[in-house]
């Protein structure tokens, strides 16, 4: 069975310019997550959408940060314009939300950002 | 608000050694207590869960105990080998699996 795949893996762009990141969730998961993960920090919490719905996006910097997850299936995560200080560790993860109950929380890979 | 303070690294020991990096967390609410972990360039895996008072997760070797008297989730481990290096994170959540709150993550090095 895949993992969570993320694409891509490494993105190195100047500052005040777009980037994307792309999140595939385990097939059937209905819930997804961004994270922020900084150098030597532990993850925390961008946004978490059930199905379509962002459900948590209080931590979500609206200005510059959006994200959008259409169908329900994929997801992206849109900076633009990307500042010095969103270079870090943007991780998915995926988990399936079912009577009630939760699974465990499933994580990709990441997309390491550095922002020139 | 919500939060989990981790046993600050780096941690290294020899192979075989005994174990144990300090978690503890907030008492707000009911929370679900993990333990995940990060092998070089990997993503992060969970390694062992507990979701109430006194359960304990173990899973590889690992065991951490849900202590709800002293708001801890310490992972312990008997034995180490040098496949365990890894990053190590506690996190809390409640409700289950809705938001994750991470500690800062404890670099565990084993030398043979």
């Amino acid at each position: 069975e895949a993992g969570v795949v993320q694409s891509p893996r490494y993105k190195i762009i100047e500052k005040k310019q777009p980037v994307a990141f792309w999140c595939n969730p385990i097939s059937g998961h209905n819930t997804l997550y961004w994270y922020l993960q900084n150098l030597g920090q532990g993850p925390e919490l961008l946004i978490r959408y059930e199905n379509e719905e962002a459900v948590d996006d209080s931590q979500l910097p609206k200005d510059r940060f959006s994200a959008e997850r259409l169908k329900g299936v994929d997801s992206t995560l849109k900076i633009q314009p990307a500042e010095l200080g969103d270079s870090a560790v943007y991780l998915c993860a995926s988990s399936l939300v079912a009577g009630g109950s939760r699974d465990e929380q499933f994580f990709g890979p990441g997309t390491r950002l550095t922002v020139l | 608000g919500n939060s989990v303070t981790q046993m600050e690294g780096p941690v290294t020991l020899s192979e075989e050694a005994f174990l144990t990096i300090n978690c503890t967390y907030t008492a707000t609410g009911y929370p679900s207590l993990f333990w995940y972990v990060q092998y070089p360039g990997e993503g992060l895996q969970l390694l062992l869960k507990a979701t109430k008072a006194d359960d304990k997760g173990s899973n590889k070797g690992f065991e951490a105990t849900y202590r709800k008297e002293t708001t801890s989730f310490h992972l312990e481990k008997g034995s180490v080998q040098v496949s365990d290096s890894a990053v190590y994170f506690c996190a809390r959540s409640n409700f289950g699996n809705e938001k994750l709150t991470f500690g800062t993550g404890t670099r565990l090095t084993i030398i043979p």
